[in-house]
């Protein structure tokens, strides 16, 4: 079975332009977490979505949207792009949302610059 | 609020020699915890977890790790390292009911020489 895939892989973005970065889940899991990694640092909490809709959100401002599909795909927009959004951004998938049985399993996630 | 302190940034070691990867946590609740292990430009891998039950856990790739509630502690250990294992590693803490946050630490380079 395919692991958790991301697109693109890397992309370069000037400062005040969008992105959208792309998801998609290990079949059957139904719930999607996004997380940015800043060089040097330990994974940042974005968002998660479950069944569609948002269960939980980081400490990001509103630049920072997402959404989930009905397939459980999802997709992350950033806004308005600043230096300091260059990073790797993470998307990880688990079977639900919360629970005893929980884990989460990572893509390779998407490099981005800003310039 | 929950937070996890990695106490070490960088730890150097010779192959075929131990080695322990020192995590703490604090959190008013009880807890889940995780070991991830992530390579060089790739994501992230989990070594290990735990949930309830035996406070020591085995792993993938021979690591295990303990989980010390009285010192909020859950330690990475494994007896005799491999080149292979140089990578970063990342403790992680999430509780009942916030599930899909996972609260990282700031991660230990793990560098192993011959």
């Amino acid at each position: 079975d395919a692991g958790v895939t991301q697109s693109p892989t890397h992309l370069i973005k000037t400062r005040g332009q969008h992105v959208t970065l792309r998801c998609s889940p290990i079949s059957g899991h139904k719930s999607v977490s996004w997380y940015q990694q800043v060089l040097g640092q330990g994974p940042q909490f974005i968002f998660q979505y479950y069944e569609k809709e948002e269960r939980g959100r980081g400490n990001f401002p509103d630049r920072f949207s997402a959404r989930q599909f009905p397939n459980y795909s999802s997709e992350l927009n950033v806004n308005a792009l600043l230096l300091g959004d260059s990073a790797l951004y993470l998307c990880a998938s688990s079977l639900r949302a919360a629970g005893v049985s929980y884990e989460q399993y990572f893509g390779p996630g998407t490099r981005l610059t800003v310039t | 609020a929950q937070s996890v302190t990695q106490l070490d940034s960088q730890v150097p070691v010779f192959e075929e020699a131990p080695v322990e990867l020192r995590c703490n946590y604090s959190s008013s609740v009880s807890v889940y915890l995780f070991w991830y292990v992530q390579y060089p430009n790739q994501g992230l891998q989990l070594l290990l977890k735990y949930l309830s039950g035996s406070t020591l856990v085995k792993g993938i790739n021979g690591f295990e790790a303990e989980f010390n509630k009285s010192q909020t502690s859950f330690h990475l250990r494994k007896p005799s390292v491999h080149i292979s294992d140089t990578a970063e590693y990342f403790c992680a803490v999430t509780n009942y009911n916030q599930g899909g946050k996972l609260i990282f630490g700031q991660g230990t380079e793990l560098s192993v020489k011959p």
